[in-house]
């Protein structure tokens, strides 16, 4: 059973560009969420997607974008960047079962730094 | 709004007892998680509560009481490798949902 695989694992971008950093599902999760996480801070929730559409969505600008492709994985991306999107970006994959939330595998991250 | 709370830092001694709080506000209730962090590294799932009550899993151990919006983590006989950020989580919704509101974290330091 293969886990959640992020990439890069760390990029440099400056402010006003733009990112796109990918993941790969654990097998048999159909749920991709996307958390960012500064630096001493728990994560927070920008989005989610199942069945390639978004299913929730935290306190985050449009600017944040993200897809999900038949194959359950997904990308999430940052336009415009400003200094305070650095931050490690973590995907977590979920099954698709009903009623009880259903834990979340979580990929080791991307760390983005904005310059 | 949406408040999770748990201490900052912790010490404790290896092969001691420590219990690290967590108190949440959140407009929905749907379970409490506990993930544990290594620097550098993903969150890993270590238990689940959604009724009031203790659950035990080897060393660790997660209590929930709902009604005062409090859970603790318990870890027992400490490691050096239990050293790390432990994540207390909320899932605010109902159904599947990969939702989760997060606390701050609490760095546990354990010393020989």
């Amino acid at each position: 059973e293969t886990g959640v695989t992020q990439s890069p694992t760390h990029l440099i971008k400056t402010r006003g560009q733009q990112v796109t950093l990918r993941c790969s599902s654990q097998s048999g999760h159909n749920t991709v969420s996307w958390y960012q996480q500064a630096l001493g801070q728990g994560p927070q929730f920008i989005f989610q997607y199942y069945r390639e559409e978004e299913n929730g969505r935290g306190n985050f600008p449009p600017r944040f974008s993200g897809l999900q492709f038949p194959n359950y994985s997904s990308e999430l991306n940052v336009n415009a960047l400003e200094l305070d999107d650095s931050a490690l970006y973590l995907c977590a994959s979920s099954g698709a079962g009903r009623g009880a939330p259903n834990v979340l595998t979580f990929g080791a991250g991307s760390r983005l730094t904005v310059l | 709004g949406q408040n999770i709370d748990q201490p900052t830092e912790m010490t404790a001694t290896e092969g001691a007892i420590v219990q690290i709080n967590c108190t949440y506000q959140t407009s929905g209730f749907n379970g409490l998680f506990w993930y544990q962090q290594h620097a550098g590294e993903a969150p890993t799932f270590l238990s689940y509560n959604v009724l009031d009550g203790l659950e035990e899993k080897g060393r660790f151990s997660s209590f929930l009481s709902r009604s005062k919006g409090y859970s603790y983590l318990l870890l027992k006989e400490l490691q050096m490798k239990d050293s790390a950020s432990y994540l207390c989580a909320v899932s605010p919704g109902s159904g599947n949902t990969g939702k989760l509101i997060f606390g701050q974290g609490t760095t546990l330091q354990v010393k020989p």
